[in-house]
């Protein structure tokens, strides 16, 4: 268990509809990156926060944007979804330090129909 | 922009068997991570290396960095059925941040038969 918790587990939505994935990163790291696998791109980097404030930017859609709260947790909010946003979403975590590894979430299955 | 190719892209190998997978670089790597994913499951950490000529052991699996610096290889000695699964590996890209902003191979899929 990475200590990083993700939820819903599965997610099955329509075209166009809007879904919100939550995150809660291990206790006492500050630092939260969304990634999204999928079997054509591989796994990319969205998004990361720390510590509430936007750090870096992947290839993240403007569709879909993040957000981190005081206490932490972090939801990625996807909108206007299409076919192609089918696709395994991960959070992951790390503490401080810039050698410190990622501990991912066991990751939301997204399927839009 | 970097590109990190793994080979290969699966791979079968009888249990007790010694293997490698390789990870090449486009450009040169200032860290690069090893994880091994279940299938449908989060990825976990097994190794990082920074220096080139760089290598790190845990348990039966050796991870060395190249002198140059482009190219990194997973070796799994003695390959147990538990040694299934995807292997990929990650280096810090371009979107700066910090080092957990990782690009990712493709992956290598490894079966391990009984």
């Amino acid at each position: 268990d990475s200590g990083v918790t993700q939820t819903p587990k599965h997610l099955i939505t329509a075209t166009g509809q809007r879904v919100t994935l939550r995150c809660s990163p291990r206790s006492g790291d500050l630092s939260v990156y969304w990634y999204q696998q999928s079997l054509d791109q591989g796994l990319q980097f969205l998004i990361q926060y720390y510590n509430g404030e936007e750090r870096a930017k992947g290839n993240i859609l403007e569709r879909f944007s993040a957000q981190q709260f005081p206490d932490l947790h972090s939801e990625l909010n996807l909108s206007s979804l299409e076919l192609g946003d089918s696709a395994l979403y991960f959070c992951a975590s790390s503490a401080p330090g810039i050698n410190s590894p990622l501990h991912f979430g066991n990751g939301t299955r997204l399927t839009v129909t | 922009s970097q590109e990190l190719e793994q080979s290969p892209q699966s791979l079968i190998v009888q249990e007790g068997k010694n293997l490698t997978i390789n990870c090449t670089s486009s450009k040169t790597l200032y860290g690069l991570y090893w994880y091994k994913q279940k299938y449908g499951e989060g990825l976990i950490f097994l190794m990082m290396l920074q220096k080139g000529g760089e290598e790190k052991s845990h348990e039966k699996i050796t991870a060395k960095l190249d002198e140059k610096k482009q190219q990194s290889s997973l070796h799994i000695t003695a390959s147990q059925p538990s040694h299934a699964g995807i292997y990929l590996c990650g280096a810090p890209g371009p979107h700066g941040g910090s080092q957990g902003n990782l690009i990712f191979g493709k992956g290598t899929k490894l079966s391990v038969k009984p």
